[in-house]
This record gives C-alpha cells, sequence and structure tokens, in this order.
C-alpha cells in the first residue's frame, strides 16, 4: 500500500525559529518519488521539491531544506529562521514508479508562524 | 497557457442539479490529474488521465462523478444529481509525464451544494 503520514497536524513558531516538518512513507514499490508542497491561504497548491528514492542526497534551497532517510522511510522539511510568509499547509506527497500514477498525499501540516 | 487554469472558481447549486468542472492544463502535459479537498482536509484523489484514456478511475467515490478528457487537454468533471456531501474544492492538475515528475495544480474549484 501506498501511504504517507504527517503526524504533525498544526504547529506554532515564532518568526526566525527554525521548525521541522515531519514526512514517513510507506510503499512496496522500490523506485518511487517523494514531493513537498505548500498550500498558503490563498489555495493553490504551490510545488517544492522532489527527490527520487535512489536519491538520498540532501537539499538545500535558500531558508529551506530536506533531509531523505531511507532507512527510516523519512522525508522531512525544515524551514530556517522561519518567516510570517511561510505560514501555509504544507502536504508530503509519494508516488510509485509501479503503482499507478496518483500522488499520494498525507493530510498535511499547518504551520503558523507568528510575528 | 501559463499554468493549470481551472473554471469556474466559485460554484454554488442547489442540491440536485447538475455541474459541470472545467480544466485547462499546462500545455503539453500529457498526465491531468482531479483531486478533491474538503474543508481542512486533505486531498482525496479523484482520477487520473493519460492523454484522453483514465487508466486509473479508482477514486470517484460514486456513479454520480464523472470525468472526461478531449484532445489530450481540456478536461471536464462532471458531478450529477449534487450532494450537500460534494462540496468541497475541486483540484486539478497536470504533469509533463509520470514518474520522476512534478504535478501542477490550478487554483481550484469551490463548489458548494445548497
Amino acid at each position: 500500500a501506498q501511504k504517507v503520514t504527517q503526524a504533525q497536524t498544526e504547529i506554532s513558531v515564532v518568526e526566525k525559529e527554525d521548525v521541522t516538518l515531519d514526512c514517513v512513507y510507506e510503499t512496496r514499490d522500490t523506485t518511487y518519488y517523494l514531493f513537498w508542497y505548500k498550500q498558503p491561504p490563498s489555495g493553490e497548491l504551490v510545488f517544492l521539491i522532489r527527490r527520487n528514492s535512489f536519491d538520498e542526497q540532501n537539499e538545500i534551497s535558500g531558508r529551506y531544506s530536506w533531509n531523505f532517510q531511507k532507512s527510516t522511510s523519512s522525508f522531512n522539511f525544515t524551514i530556517t529562521a522561519s518567516q510570517v510568509v511561510d505560514s501555509a499547509v504544507y502536504f508530503c506527497a509519494l508516488r510509485g514508479a509501479n503503482t499507478g500514477n496518483q500522488f499520494y498525499f498525507g493530510t498535511g501540516t499547518s504551520l503558523t508562524v507568528i510575528p | 497557457g501559463a499554468g493549470v487554469s481551472q473554471s469556474p472558481s466559485n460554484k454554488v447549486t442547489e442540491k440536485g442539479k447538475d455541474v459541470e468542472l472545467r480544466c485547462d492544463p499546462i500545455s503539453g502535459h500529457t498526465a491531468l490529474y482531479w483531486y478533491r479537498q474538503s474543508l481542512g482536509q486533505g486531498l482525496e484523489f479523484l482520477i487520473y488521465f493519460q492523454g484522453n484514456s483514465a487508466p486509473d478511475k479508482s477514486g470517484l467515490p460514486s456513479d454520480r462523478f464523472s470525468a472526461e478528457r478531449t484532445g489530450g487537454s481540456v478536461s471536464t468533471l462532471t458531478i450529477q444529481r449534487t450532494q450537500q456531501e460534494d462540496s468541497a474544492v475541486y483540484l486539478c492538475a497536470s504533469s509533463i509525464g509520470t514518474g520522476n515528475t512534478e504535478a501542477f495544480f490550478g487554483q481550484g474549484t469551490r463548489l458548494t451544494v445548497v
């Protein structure tokens, strides 16, 4: 089965704090792809990052970084020095190479950054 | 177009009426997806198109829901005899292919059944 778990429903941090959003996945595919999306209050989902299952190299993009660990089936997302504009719902998603082409989304983590 | 376009942005309909929701994907994107997001909830998969065919309709919640895609481009999601539980935001996404490609989402259609 394909499943994505985002155990943190809501997180609040004070501006400039670091915050990590957890994502744990389950899949029977040996090749799969992981994604993070941001959904700001405006509602439109914005693509942030894609990772392949065979590439465990962590990635940093400005204040954003992602930690992919196959051993723990996790793909966590860290925002450094958070800003009010980071307030949004963040979704982690999984797509298997051999189990259809739909994206399996977690239930999302609502992040509020308090000024 | 530059992005995925959905229309209408908002739709209020009376219970029992039929509605059509439209999605215009990014030009050249062969894969198209429909998802549903209820208030404060995650994304529920409805249907996936590859070109004009729909290899995966597993998420359609009932036979009141149908979708088609013509010319490998525009897709229409039709809900017949709408019910109040159909109220949600319907999201369309497209991707250039499958596998190692991300999907880009439209702004959604907010459907309210009264």
